[in-house]
């Protein structure tokens, strides 16, 4: 069975970056699929960030500019998320995901 | 981007009641490959998304043949026969054929 599980802070402050992990198991992510970075904003609005594909390209969503990265560990079969210059905007709850696959949630706080 | 315009928003529903949700694309979602990448989401309270339905029409692993995916271009429809309490909570829909993916605003099905 895949799951998949985000770690990291859940406090931020502003003009800081934002770091979270998603380890992956039950499947190698070098073998396939799309590893995706999808928040979730207070109340329902959701947004997909970018991803890291099996063979190790990314892609974001333009929103996010110069201050996204995603990039991975392949040897522990982990996945991370870079974001750069946080304001009180990026206050949501973070997934790691995969569409069929998706993490419990780390819900993230950007506040002084 | 492409919007993805859902709906309703809400939707309150007695025990064993159909519904059906709308989601309407502002641009054709057909890939070059001839394949259509909308995929329908529920978040249950308390829980991460899940994955219902892909590709349009195609039921995800272990979602129960009352869900129902139909539509083309740009003009989709989720119903659900024969509502259950455990299908309660917010449904998304999701395009991953342009980038970046975008969501629907989320319709929130509620007990009546």
């Amino acid at each position: 069975e895949i799951q998949l599980q985000e770690s990291g802070p859940g406090l931020v402050k502003p003009s800081q970056s934002l770091s979270l992990t998603c380890s992956v198991t039950g499947y190698t992510i070098t073998s396939g699929y799309d590893w995706s970075w999808i928040r979730k904003f207070p109340g329902n609005k959701m947004e997909w960030m970018g991803y890291i594909s099996y063979s190790g390209s990314t892609n974001y969503n333009p929103s996010l500019k110069s201050r996204i990265s995603i990039t991975r560990d392949t040897s522990k079969n982990q996945f991370f998320l870079q974001l750069n210059s946080v304001t009180t905007e990026d206050t949501a709850t973070y997934y790691c995901a995969s569409l069929g696959y998706w993490g419990q949630g780390v819900m993230v706080t950007v506040s002084s | 981007d492409v919007v993805m315009t859902q709906t309703p928003p809400s939707l309150s529903v007695a025990i064993g009641q159909s519904v059906s949700i709308s989601c309407k694309s502002s641009q054709s979602l057909v890939y070059s490959d001839g394949k259509t990448y909308l995929h329908w989401l529920l978040q249950s309270p308390g829980q991460s998304p899940k994955l219902l339905i892909y590709q349009v029409s195609n039921l995800g692993s272990g979602v129960p043949d009352r869900f129902s995916g139909t539509g083309s271009q740009k003009d989709f429809t989720l119903k659900i026969s024969r509502v259950e309490a455990e299908d309660l909570g917010v449904y998304y829909c999701v395009q991953a054929t342009h980038f970046p993916w975008t969501f629907g605003g989320g319709t929130k099905l509620e007990l009546k």
